[in-house]
């Protein structure tokens, strides 16, 4: 079974540029997560989405958005890339609400803003 | 605003040391409570989710339980090797928004040293 992919692994962008990262969850995992973390700082929630409906996001800026897809694909937009957000960013997938479930991750995308 | 705290933040233990550390949550609305491994360059991993006050679960020389009415979770590690050397992440759904959510803690850095 296979586990859940991030691509790309790495990135590097300048500032004021946008960024499109993608999540591809666990076979049958309809529930999405996605977290950042930066230095100091423990995981810190994004966003969540189920059947293609966001449920619930963080306290992060609007430049922050994302989606899933009918075959629960989630993709996460940055724009206006600030060098704050130079982070790891990682997606985690369940089954259904991850409050009595485990939540599987990704490997996480490193982006790095310059 | 909900609160995850762990304790220490960092430990460097001799191989076959037993060592412990401690999650604190808040003690009201309790659903679960999650415990991750996060090696470094791989995916936080599931170790256990817990959801019964006195719970005790073990995986191996891994071991943990849980006070939800003083909301406090332990988690033992006896005889550590090298190998158990990771980041251990204690995680709390937000189940105020009866979403996917999870709180995170900061984390306990463990070092095993051989």
């Amino acid at each position: 079974k296979a586990g859940v992919t991030q691509t790309p692994r790495y990135l590097i962008k300048t500032r004021g540029q946008q960024v499109t990262l993608s999540c591809s969850p666990i076979s049958g995992h309809r529930s999405v997560s996605w977290y950042q973390q930066t230095p100091g700082q423990g995981l810190q929630f994004l966003f969540e989405y189920f059947s293609e409906t966001q449920r619930n996001k963080g306290n992060f800026p609007g430049r922050f958005s994302g989606r899933q897809f009918s075959n629960s694909r989630s993709e996460m937009n940055v724009s206006t890339l600030e060098l704050g957000d130079s982070a790891l960013y990682l997606c985690a997938s369940s089954v259904g609400h991850t409050m009595n479930t485990e939540a599987f991750f990704g490997q996480g995308t490193r982006l790095t803003v310059v | 605003i909900l609160n995850v705290e762990q304790s220490p933040q960092s430990l460097h233990v001799q191989e076959g040391d037993s060592t412990n550390f401690t999650c604190s949550f808040p003690s009201s609305n309790f659903y679960a409570l999650h415990w991750y491994r996060w090696e470094t360059a791989k995916s936080p991993e599931a170790l256990f989710v817990m959801t019964l006050n006195g719970d005790e679960k073990k995986k191996g020389r891994i071991s943990a339980t849980l006070n939800t009415k003083e909301g406090y979770s332990y988690l033992y590690i006896k005889g550590s090797q090298p190998e158990d050397s990771a980041t251990y992440l204690c995680a709390f759904p937000d189940g105020s928004s009866n979403t996917g959510k999870l709180i995170f803690g900061q984390g306990t850095t463990l070092q095993v040293k051989p």
